[in-house]
């Protein structure tokens, strides 16, 4: 079956470091990734997605991620967080069907 | 356009009674997803509707849990009865059948079952 993991549920990070979220699928054949972000309070929005092509993809509020294939990994990534980047994160995969599988969030923690 | 809507925001109830979530996708949209999420479980999928069709709804926890879309503005997800273990925020998102696949959320409901 379909499925995503978020290597880390807790990150705490000062501001202006930098960011990497670690993201894997199951999933073998042709498929969709997605971040999604949740701000405190706040409904999921989407950071960015990856269909096809260059498989580094830029998203919203300075927010990267590297699709690598090989690897089954689709890592968020951004050079230097604000504490306004506090929120949950999650990854999100979808492959035929418009069935998306969420993984289990990451909540990342920016001290100001 | 005004986004996903849901109502309510929040909701307590007490265990056995009866719970009705409802939600209004945004117009056009013709995929709608039902997710609850909870901190043990994270987001879950619940079920989804095409056209105001159940698509898929192997998420539905157990037969206490029902979802119906009488018309394309308009799903509800009813809890009979409800348990303190049902107590989560319940999102419902919609999206558009071709294109994106982006899915947008509504701002979720609250519930406590005590």
């Amino acid at each position: 079956a379909q499925s995503v993991s978020q290597h880390n549920h807790h990150v705490i990070l000062s501001e202006a470091a930098s960011l990497e979220l670690g993201c894997n699928y199951s999933y073998g054949g042709t498929v969709n990734l997605f971040w999604y972000v949740q701000y405190p309070g706040q409904h999921l929005q989407l950071l960015l997605k990856y269909f096809s092509g260059d498989p580094l993809v830029k998203g919203i509020k300075g927010f990267e991620a590297e699709f690598i294939k090989s690897k089954f990994s689709f890592n968020l990534r951004k050079p230097s967080v604000q504490w306004s980047d506090t929120a949950e994160y999650f990854c999100a995969s979808r492959s035929g069907g418009f069935k998306t599988i969420f993984g289990a969030g990451t909540r990342l923690f920016v001290k100001a | 356009d005004a986004g996903v809507i849901q109502s309510p925001r929040h909701e307590v109830t007490e265990m056995g009674q009866e719970v009705t979530l409802r939600c209004k996708p945004i117009s056009g949209h013709d995929y709608l997803f039902w997710y609850r999420q909870t901190m043990m479980r994270g987001l879950e999928l619940l079920i989804y509707f095409n056209n105001n069709v159940p698509i898929d709804d192997s998420g539905m926890p157990e037969d206490r849990f029902s979802a119906k879309m009488p018309n394309a503005s308009f799903s509800t997800l009813k809890i009979q009865p409800s348990e303190p273990r049902d107590s989560a925020v319940y999102f419902c998102a919609s999206s558009f059948g071709t294109g994106s696949y982006e899915q947008y959320f509504g701002p979720g409901t609250r519930l406590t079952v005590t």
